[in-house]
């Protein structure tokens, strides 16, 4: 099984609609991100949470929201979606606090791909 | 803002070849740099890093350069083998930031055999 657990992995919706990209892990890791990838563009961060209390904004938060409802559950929304949120978005966690030598290492889902019609 | 400008955009090589991506970062505070390996229909898996203290670092085939004065590092993958197809980003970020990852636009590297 996975160890980064995205939900829905494809989903197709129209303009306006509310969507729900959930996040669930289980390698114990107190930080969350949730990226979005598009071709030619590379991977830029929407949101990331360090721990239960605590959401901050990435490079590119407009149109999304995000929920920590436990210390392995990270979920991205787009309340209104619009066309250009049309992307493959990523799910990552880290873990630094373990002492672990490397510090940018990010483990990611397999990514939910949206396209909003 | 922050960018991170990643060359080339596609690579293709013949197996047993060497191969490398260069990327140019714009933020003279970041000090940590990292390769990640996306494989088709999966998300992208760490491959090797480098802090900015160091000039070069060796895993096996895989190895980083790092020129700070002139705000470049690079991936070198000796003897390109078939299963080193795939998308390669480059990453950027400040070593306490953890995973605020600045990336660049990706690698396709192919390698006949």
């Amino acid at each position: 099984d996975a160890d980064v657990t995205q939900t829905p992995r494809n989903r197709i919706t129209k303009t306006g609609k509310r969507i729900m990209l959930e996040c669930s892990q289980t390698k114990g890791h107190d930080r969350m991100y949730w990226y979005r990838q598009d071709p030619g563009l590379g991977l830029r961060l929407i949101y990331y949470s360090f721990d239960v209390k605590d959401i901050n904004k990435g490079e590119i938060s407009d149109g999304y929201s995000v929920s920590r409802q436990a210390q392995a559950k990270f979920s991205l929304s787009l309340e209104s979606a619009i066309p250009n949120q049309t992307a493959l978005y990523f799910c990552a966690t880290s873990d630094p606090a373990s002492g672990r030598r490397n510090t940018g290492e990010l483990f990611f889902g397999e990514g939910s791909r949206l396209t909003v019609l | 803002g922050e960018n991170v400008e990643q060359h080339p955009s596609t690579l293709s090589v013949q197996e047993g070849d060497n191969s490398i991506i260069n990327c140019a970062y714009s933020n003279s505070a970041s000090d940590y740099f990292i390769w990640y390996k996306q494989e088709s229909g999966k998300g992208p898996q760490f491959i090797i890093d480098i802090r900015s203290n160091v000039g070069e670092k060796k895993d096996q085939r895989i190895a980083v350069t790092l020129n700070k004065t002139a705000k470049h590092f690079s991936l070198h993958i000796t003897e390109t083998q078939p299963e080193d197809s795939a998308v390669y980003f480059c990453a950027a970020s400040r070593y306490n930031q953890g995973g605020k990852l600045i990336f660049g636009q990706g690698t396709e590297l192919s390698v006949k055999p």
